[in-house]
């Protein structure tokens, strides 16, 4: 089963028009996190949550935001969106998993693809 | 200098081949993740270590905490094995920091 699901898997948006991305997952993960990957380069944080607690990256633009609105979901916004911003976009969570030894677990998301006519 | 170089940048083997990939970190870490990237897709988790080593089926990672290094092998390549690998680690901020992969083709 899925564990981390991303939505769309593909979006299509307008220069200029907003645009949102959605992650969830099941595993109650404390740290959910979003990268930005662009053809043929290593994946870039733009920012991530430890619990409600956001950090943001000082090079990530002011026109990505994210909401955390409870354990389970993140989204990221992109205000308006230029046609550098096409990429894949990562969503990764990290945390404890439930079983009695709480070992450290990290699981990624299939990622977005993000086209920007 | 990048907090996580993998090399090398590029392998183009043929199929059967045992194929190495290396990573070397200067930070410390709580794990180290080898993911694969198939051409457009999404990331994969193939292995997450903070010691020792791990099998899946052909693929074998080994870690190194005194050196500061891992590998990740793969036996008896075959062509679906073509991707992007990519090393990651998990600093002690819990940030994830990735190198930048390594681009492998193997040949039928």
């Amino acid at each position: 089963d899925a564990m981390v699901i991303q939505n769309p898997r593909y979006q299509v948006t307008q220069f200029g028009k907003p645009v949102t991305l959605s992650c969830s997952q099941t595993l109650n993960h404390n740290v959910m996190y979003w990268y930005q990957q662009k053809s043929s380069q290593a994946p870039k944080l733009l920012f991530h949550y430890y619990d409600k607690d956001f950090n943001n990256e000082a090079d990530t633009p002011d026109n990505f935001q994210s909401r955390r609105p409870n354990t389970s979901f993140c989204f990221l916004d992109i205000r308006s969106p230029g046609l550098g911003d096409a990429a894949m976009y990562l969503c990764a969570t990290s945390g404890r998993s439930s079983g009695r030894e709480g070992t450290y677990e990290q699981y990624f998301g299939p990622g977005t693809r993000l086209t920007v006519t | 200098k990048n907090e996580v170089e993998q090399s090398p940048q590029n392998l183009t083997a043929q199929e059967g081949e045992f194929i190495t990939i290396n990573c070397s970190y200067s930070v410390g870490i709580s794990a180290l993740h080898w993911l694969q990237q198939h051409p457009g897709g999404g990331i994969v988790s193939l292995f997450m270590l903070s010691s020792g080593k791990k099998k899946h089926g052909r693929l074998i990672a080994t870690i190194n905490i005194q050196e500061k290094h891992s590998s990740l092998h793969i036996t008896a390549s075959h062509p679906r094995d073509s991707a992007v690998y990519i090393c990651a680690v998990t600093n002690r901020d819990d940030k994830i920091i990735f190198g930048k992969g390594t681009r492998l083709h193997i040949l039928p």
